[in-house]
């Protein structure tokens, strides 16, 4: 599975739009980009996946160019509650073993 | 529909003894992979189970062992616990062959060993 390279950590305000990179260089044809949530002390949380271009849902939205070696995780209008750890993966299908990186510390301010 | 459920949520062991725990996939979820987390190395997998069948194995010594029911429910034994073993244990459960990495973790096990 490929490696995923995100920043360690951002601060953003109340009501602002975030987005986090994630670099890929070494995707497979087969890999899809898949996003986590984690809160302290809980398991992690699916956000979206994606394959290419742009997928959103109620929660984010996820863009990835045409050459896959990078993608963004966009949260809209973050609030405190969006205070967490985000995990981008690259993940195959029928395959569950997970590789997790650091991940993104986010912390949203008033 | 509920969602993941692990058991014990928190547990203290001595060095030496071996610990169980448990958890419940949600219904009709036949795969379950469990994974641990600790603050010096982040979250790492354990193994992944479907139909009562280790699929995969992470990079861990023998004492951590699991299993996997006919009714999907799983269990992780580690045995001759180490100060090291502390940690956090989450299982993650999804419907089974092909997916494509959308797991539904379970709140964990926290692991205490004194």
């Amino acid at each position: 599975l490929a490696k995923t390279t995100q920043p360690i950590s951002m601060d953003s305000y109340e009501g602002q739009e975030v987005n986090i990179t994630c670099s890929h260089n070494n995707i497979a044809t087969n890999d899809y980009i898949t996003w986590y949530q984690q809160f302290p002390s809980q398991g992690p949380r699916f956000i979206i996946q994606g394959y290419k271009t742009k997928v959103t849902n109620e929660v984010a939205s996820l863009f990835i160019p045409a050459d896959r070696k990078s993608s963004t995780l966009s949260l809209p209008r973050v609030s405190l509650s969006d205070t967490a750890v985000y995990y981008c993966l690259a993940t195959s299908g029928g395959y569950n073993k997970l590789i997790f990186g650091a991940g993104t510390r986010l912390a949203v301010h008033p | 529909k509920a969602g993941v459920t692990q058991t014990p949520r928190y547990l203290i062991k001595t060095r030496g003894q071996q610990v169980t725990l448990s958890c419940s996939p949600i219904s009709g979820h036949r795969s379950v992979s469990w994974y641990q987390q600790t603050p010096g190395q982040g979250l790492q997998f354990l193994f992944e189970y479907f139909s009562e069948t280790q699929r995969n194995k992470g990079n861990f010594p023998g004492r951590f062992s699991g299993r996997q029911f006919s009714n999907s429910r799983s269990e992780m034994n580690v045995s001759t616990l180490e100060l090291g073993d502390s940690a956090l244990y989450l299982c993650a459960s999804s419907p089974g062959l092909g997916d494509t990495g959308e797991l539904f973790f379970g709140e964990g096990s926290r692991l205490t060993v004194l």
